[in-house]
């Protein structure tokens, strides 16, 4: 079965540069959630959209921005890069069901590691 | 606020042992919760949920959970453990009553070594 996709899945940087990473939900999935995962952390959710549109915010820096396009993908986009930035960034896609955005189950992608030198 | 609450870092088990992973929670409503496993270099994979009905769900790789509302307890049990189920697992909740309703709030995760 087709899975979450996300790339680079591997990124290093340095202090100050910026990154965009991507992620490709599961086929006829409309919703897309980032998560980002510090070493030795659980993840923490930063942003969701759903038909393109930003459904829910979560503790993202305003350093960071996200979209979802036409074809439901989604792009991370960091900018001035911290030390602190360097984590696991997990992408999550999910299907709209008839219970509603609460009940459904979101499926993760491989993840996207980030090191800021 | 809602809250998960691992209480254990680490569990070890031994092979063809029944193996549990503790998991509680504090939310204002009724709570929907979720497992995921993570091997290490992999992203989290889905295992089972409670949304509401049976309070026992069984899920993949022949794992199931209790739900407990008067203990607010969601614990992860597996009949008997394999060496392969050695992996980082993390409880999650989701409150659709306190807003943010799409956010999984995770546990800090619990460590099973199952060993040979």
């Amino acid at each position: 079965a087709a899975g979450v996709i996300q790339s680079p899945r591997h990124l290093i940087k340095e202090k100050r540069e910026t990154a965009t990473l991507k992620c490709y939900p599961i086929p006829r999935h409309d919703t897309v959630y980032w998560y980002q995962q510090g070493p030795g952390q659980d993840p923490q959710f930063l942003i969701s959209f759903y038909e393109k549109m930003q459904s829910d915010k979560g503790s993202i820096p305003d350093r960071f921005s996200a979209q979802q396009f036409s074809d439901y993908h989604s792009e991370l986009n960091m900018s001035s890069l911290e030390l602190g930035d360097s984590a696991l960034y997990f992408c999550a896609s999910s299907p709209r069901t008839s219970g509603g955005a609460s009940t459904d189950t979101q499926y993760f992608g491989p993840g996207t590691r980030l090191t800021v030198l | 606020a809602q809250s998960v609450a691992q209480p254990e870092d680490q569990v070890n088990v031994a092979e063809g042992n029944p193996l549990t992973v503790k998991c509680t929670y504090s939310v204002s409503g009724n709570p929907y919760l979720f497992w995921y496993v993570q091997y290490p270099n992999r992203g989290l994979q889905f295992l089972l949920k409670y949304i509401t009905g049976d309070n026992l769900v069984k899920g993949s790789y022949g794992f199931e959970a209790e739900f407990n509302k008067s203990q607010t307890s969601f614990h992860l049990k597996k009949p008997s453990a394999l060496v392969s189920d050695s992996a980082l697992y993390f409880c999650a909740v989701r409150d659709p009553f306190s807003g943010g309703y799409n956010k999984l709030i995770f546990g800090a995760g619990t460590r099973l070594a199952v060993h040979p």
